[in-house]
């Protein structure tokens, strides 16, 4: 199994600012995703992070919103750009080797809370 | 596109008891994994229980087991003896490529 650090663990954001989430996986991994869970709900995928390339997105989600960097197989950033208090959600890092019989690692996540 | 529905979006059960949590899916493709994940109040999401499409035999993990029924798209999971640690959100997910779809969640709640 992939032991993923994801940081940080919360922070409290001003309206129209940005967060860096960061997320380091201690074994290459060829998937990398991040997924967004609002208050009270179930995991909804932002992106594919593509290693050497811009991400996948998701229908909903932009890259002028949520620009995502992946610049090797163990390291990849989230970036929430210009803060509004709907981006309050917790944001997860997952893991997986390609295959579709793969398991899903994921990181501990990080509580946004936007004032 | 792929959908998952979990109907119960709360449950509960006495300590040492049994309880099932259900899970139905919507899918054209015939390759495809399910998944149990569990999301204790520290967020971090556990992976429960895995069932691949093409195995007939349903999957067990010591006090969990899945009652697969492919034909109906249905992809219970049983918690037996069930135990005050095994309070969490619980979240059935489909994964038939790279992606994994989540259903909405149970609560499951345990009484002593």
């Amino acid at each position: 199994s992939a032991v993923i650090s994801q940081k940080p663990s919360r922070d409290i954001c001003q309206r129209g600012t940005s967060l860096t989430i960061q997320c380091q996986v201690d074994s290459q991994v060829t998937m990398m995703f991040w997924y967004r869970q609002q208050p009270g709900q179930s995991l909804t995928l932002i992106a594919t992070a593509n290693q050497g390339s811009e991400a996948t997105y998701e229908s909903g989600f932009v890259i002028d919103k949520f620009p995502i960097s992946r610049p090797n197989l163990t390291f990849s950033t989230l970036t929430v750009s210009n803060m509004s208090p709907e981006d309050s959600s917790i944001y997860l890092c997952s893991v997986a080797n390609r295959g579709s019989n793969e398991k899903l690692f994921f990181g501990s996540g990080t509580q946004l809370s936007v004032l | 596109a792929q959908t998952v529905t979990q109907s119960q979006p709360e449950m509960s059960v006495q300590e040492a008891e049994t309880v099932t949590l259900s899970c139905t899916y919507d899918t054209s493709e015939s390759d495809y994994y399910l998944f149990w994940y569990k999301q204790p109040p520290s967020r971090q999401m556990i992976l429960v229980i895995r069932q691949e499409a093409y195995k007939q035999q349903n999957a067990t993990e010591n006090r969990f087991s899945v009652n697969f029924q492919k034909a109906a798209k249905s992809f219970s999971l049983k918690i037996s003896d069930s135990q005050l640690g095994d309070a969490a959100m619980y979240f059935c997910a489909y994964r038939g490529g790279n992606k994994l779809v989540f259903g909405a969640g149970t609560i499951l709640r345990v009484k002593s």
